[in-house]
């Protein structure tokens, strides 16, 4: 297996621009997980889907945010319109139940930088 | 919710010598405590876990602790190696769903 997939790895662009970030999960996975990390902030969980359905999205900062996931295989976190302050690496990561200890899987991450 | 400090934030040790990572947890109801590596350029891996019922694990040169009543756990890596140089972030998993809440990091660097 591939692990999981997301695209782009790196991402420049301006302030006021929308900026969409994709992942593809592991194959047979159920849950998939958002996370962005920043020197200030560490780690930080922005939403999670079960079986495609949004369960939890009390870290998604703002408005500005969104996130989708239209099939079991495809995901995509949306900021529009995009801040300097976004600027962070995304990750995306897809683990196999919601049970409790199901290994979240991470992918290599998107670096995103907004000028 | 949650919260969890990792302490220390970064670590320099000699190679052959031992690494300590600690971790407290603020909720006592939290259950499953996992350790990631990530390397330069990655994304977070899991390297070793441990649950509530269990006081330590192993696993070659790497083991958990956890102590419930206390509400912390630690990292434990004996004979360090120069490609055990990364960032270690521990974990917890609140019994409110399934999210895991991670420390801040520790950026270990081995020496030769």
């Amino acid at each position: 297996d591939a692990g999981v997939i997301q695209s782009p790895r790196h991402e420049v662009t301006e302030m006021g621009q929308e900026v969409t970030l994709r992942c593809k999960p592991i194959s047979g996975h159920n849950s998939l997980f958002w996370y962005r990390q920043t020197m200030m902030r560490g780690l930080e969980l922005l939403i999670y889907f079960n079986n495609n359905v949004p369960i939890d999205d009390s870290g998604m900062p703002e408005d500005r945010f969104s996130a989708k996931m239209p099939n079991a295989s495809f995901s995509t976190l949306k900021i529009q319109p995009s801040e300097p302050r976004d600027s962070a690496v995304y990750f995306c990561a897809s683990s196999l139940s919601g049970r409790i200890g199901s290994e979240q899987f991470f992918g290599p991450g998107t670096r995103l930088t907004v000028l | 919710g949650e919260n969890v400090e990792q302490h220390p934030s970064t670590l320099s040790v000699q190679e052959g010598d031992s690494a300590v990572i600690k971790c407290t947890y603020s909720d006592s109801a939290s259950n499953y405590f996992p350790w990631y590596k990530q390397e330069l350029g990655k994304g977070p891996q899991l390297i070793i876990d441990i649950r509530s019922n269990v006081g330590e694990k192993k696993d070659q040169r790497i083991a958990v602790t956890l102590n419930k009543t206390a509400k912390h756990f630690s990292l434990h890596i004996t004979e360090t190696q120069p490609e055990d140089s990364a960032v270690y972030f521990c974990a917890a998993y609140g019994a409110a769903g399934n999210k895991l809440t991670f420390g801040g990091g520790t950026r270990v660097l081995v020496k030769p």
